[in-house]
């Protein structure tokens, strides 16, 4: 089955850029979508279809997938960012989701 | 505006039955494949099962599969989740989501908790 891997943890000060990563064989070939979830919150969809924002989602929100890898970028940290973060791909008739990133606001 | 509404959590013996149910509303339910998405406490996101829009196609991942069934009344705008045989690894937070044509999950509902003891 297919596997994503994300780093468990990403720490950033504000007003910097976090990077979080979305690693699997091929990855390129995938639509990889990204998730952030707040403590006692349900996901929200950030990025979908590797780089397309939903509407109402800040444009410091981005992402990119190149070979195996890839990333969701958050410009200009805010401290409302803290999060975890999850990257999602569908393969073989099942949704596969990452192990999740938690971003620490410094 | 788009909601997704689950109830029918609650605590369950191992070996027992519970259906979870999803109310929709907002959007043209019968063109949506939806989903079920499970969170153990602390743990990260997985996904359970999804069904298209006209029921046509069914998925399930490999852990649940022969003991939980989705389904759903496009009339009532409702989703269900029959989950049966329930061990102590089902238990979890879970959420019904609206699938998006690429593959997304774009509106998710609270998440209704599952718990399994005895």
């Amino acid at each position: 089955s297919y596997v994503l891997t994300q780093p468990p943890s990403v720490s950033v000060a504000p007003g910097q850029t976090a990077r979080i990563t979305c690693g699997g064989e091929s990855i390129e070939d995938k639509s990889v979508h990204w998730y952030q979830q707040k403590p006692g919150q349900a996901p929200v969809l950030v990025v979908y279809d590797d780089s397309d924002r939903p509407s109402g989602i800040p444009d410091r929100f981005s992402g990119s997938n190149s070979e195996n890898t890839a990333t969701l970028t958050i410009s200009r940290v805010e401290a409302g960012d803290e999060a975890d973060f999850y990257c999602q791909v569908w393969d073989s008739s099942s949704d596969v989701f990452g192990g999740g990133t938690k971003l620490t606001v410094l | 505006e788009v909601q997704l509404v689950g109830s029918g959590g609650g605590l369950v013996k191992p070996g027992g039955s519970l259906r979870l149910s999803c109310e929709a509303s907002g959007f043209s339910f019968s063109h949506y494949t939806m989903n079920w998405v499970r969170q153990a406490p602390g743990k990260g996101l997985e996904w359970v099962s999804s069904i298209s829009g006209d029921d046509s196609y069914v998925y399930y991942v490999g852990s649940v599969k022969g003991r939980f069934t989705v389904s759903r009344d496009n009339a009532k705008n409702l989703l269900y989740l029959q989950m049966s045989r329930l061990r102590a690894e089902d238990t979890a937070f879970y959420f019904c989501a609206r699938g998006d044509r690429g593959g997304s999950s774009d509106h998710w509902g609270q998440g209704v908790l599952v718990t399994v003891s005895s």
